[in-house]
């Protein structure tokens, strides 16, 4: 069984616009933690975001938020304000002890 | 640098042949991880190492994959007889702590099996 969903192969946003990046996933574990990485066309995997299980408010990292929903098991990317830049590949992650697992990845294309 | 580095960048190779790819860790990071990425594809988890524990090889997709860690630092991935299918971009991450959960990932070896 897949650890991990993302059920958007490709998006497109409108640059300045705001854009959600779906993730769901599968435990039993009670404690996990969740990721999300961005992959640009020059492969480097660039960490954005953490969310620990326990965790009692969703993440935020500058334009980056993740809306955690613990008992829908979903952990979806908010990108607000896209860039250009934004565009790219997009992994959601889980780490179950010290084992990380990576969806398929959504793919971000920002247009101008 | 002070990143995580790989080498080579790029392999070609005819099949058959055995490569080896190695990972250079950011110092004092005592966890090191292979993923394996083939085209358009997500991280495809192979083997991980923490400190002087045995390593977890669960994810390696056969025994023609091996790897190993010296001195708690540089770890290198062996394939043996490569066949076309091991074509990917094989990524080293390491981490100091998995608390926050940030790997930090090299750029990748990626290798083409003709």
């Amino acid at each position: 069984a897949q650890k991990i969903t993302q059920t958007q192969p490709g998006m497109f946003v409108q640059e300045k616009e705001a854009v959600t990046l779906d993730c769901t996933y599968d435990t039993s574990d009670p404690s996990y933690g969740l990721f999300w990485y961005k992959q640009p066309s020059s492969g480097e995997m660039i960490f954005l975001i953490y969310q620990g299980s326990y965790d009692q408010q969703n993440a935020t990292e500058g334009r980056y938020s993740l809306n955690f929903q613990k008992a829908r098991k979903s952990a979806n990317l908010v990108i607000s304000a896209s860039q250009l830049g934004d565009s790219a590949m997009y992994f959601c992650a889980m780490r179950e002890g010290h084992k990380l697992s990576f969806g398929a990845g959504t793919t971000v294309t920002v247009r101008a | 640098g002070a990143g995580v580095s790989q080498s080579p960048s790029n392999k070609v190779t005819e099949k058959g042949k055995d490569v080896e790819l190695r990972c250079d860790p950011i110092s004092g990071h005592t966890a090191l991880y292979w993923y394996r990425q083939s085209l358009g594809q997500g991280l495809e988890f192979l083997i991980y190492f923490q400190g002087n524990s045995a390593p977890d090889k669960s994810g390696l997709p056969s025994d023609r994959f091996s790897a190993e860690r010296t001195g708690g630092s540089v770890s290198t991935l062996t394939i043996q007889r490569t066949q076309q299918e091991d074509s990917a971009v094989y990524l080293c991450a390491s981490s100091f702590s998995l608390n926050t959960g940030e790997l930090f990932f090299g750029e990748g070896s990626r290798l083409t099996v003709l």
